[in-house]
């Protein structure tokens, strides 16, 4: 099984700007859930989309936000970059329940300048 | 009080030492616990997931849990220098209605050759 793909893998964008990141899951998983990490703060929870709703989401400014399609396939969109939005950005993967196993994709490796 | 509390390290063994890696969590009704291990630049890596009070074994790797205490751990025998990375500890929130993970900051172990 092809595991959770992202992409870009890397971004430069400039203060202001705004990026979309996309996820693709592993087949069959119709959870997505986006983390945040940095050196600062560690992983930190974005949302969850389940079915093509959002399920769940964490402290973030609504600058954050995504959407998931019929296909699972999810994307985070970032409005008026901020230094501060420097990050690595997880997508994880998981089945139906809850509860269960997260999978991480490679990261989406975003710098603001 | 962080909601998911794990010592920082660095924890440093020697090859073929036994290493034990703690963390601790406030959420009485969490339901569901995980082990992730990163390399440095590189995404987590789910290596155990545990559900139920006691141990888990899988191959060099053992999860434990106790509800009470809420305290679980992560053992990892015949430790070998390619097990050098950073270790999370995850904890589903709110009793895993949804999939947010609560993680600590992680313990960075280093094994001496």
């Amino acid at each position: 099984k092809a595991g959770v793909t992202q992409t870009p893998r890397y971004l430069i964008k400039t203060r202001g700007q705004q990026v979309t990141l996309s996820c693709s899951p592993i087949s069959g998983h119709r959870s997505v859930s986006w983390y945040q990490q940095t050196p600062g703060q560690g992983l930190q929870f974005l949302f969850e989309y389940f079915s093509e709703t959002q399920r769940n989401k964490g402290n973030f400014p609504g600058r954050f936000s995504g959407r998931q399609f019929s296909n699972s396939r999810s994307e985070m969109n970032v409005s008026t970059l901020e230094l501060g939005d420097s990050a690595l950005y997880l997508c994880a993967s998981s089945g139906d329940r809850g509860y269960s196993e997260q999978y991480f994709g490679p990261g989406t490796r975003l710098t603001v300048t | 009080q962080k909601e998911v509390e794990q010592n920082s390290g660095p924890l440093s063994v020697p090859e073929g030492a036994i290493a034990s890696l703690n963390c601790t969590y406030s959420d009485r009704v969490s339901q569901s616990f995980f082990w992730y291990r990163q390399y440095s630049g590189k995404s987590p890596e789910l290596i155990m997931s545990i559900y139920s009070n006691g141990d888990k074994e899988d191959g060099r790797f053992t999860a434990q849990l106790n509800k009470a205490s809420q305290y679980v751990s992560l053992l990892i025998r015949d430790s070998q220098p390619s097990d050098s990375a950073t270790y999370l500890c995850a904890v589903n929130e709110k009793g895993g209605a949804t999939n947010k993970l609560i993680f600590g900051t992680g313990t960075l172990l280093a094994v001496q050759p």
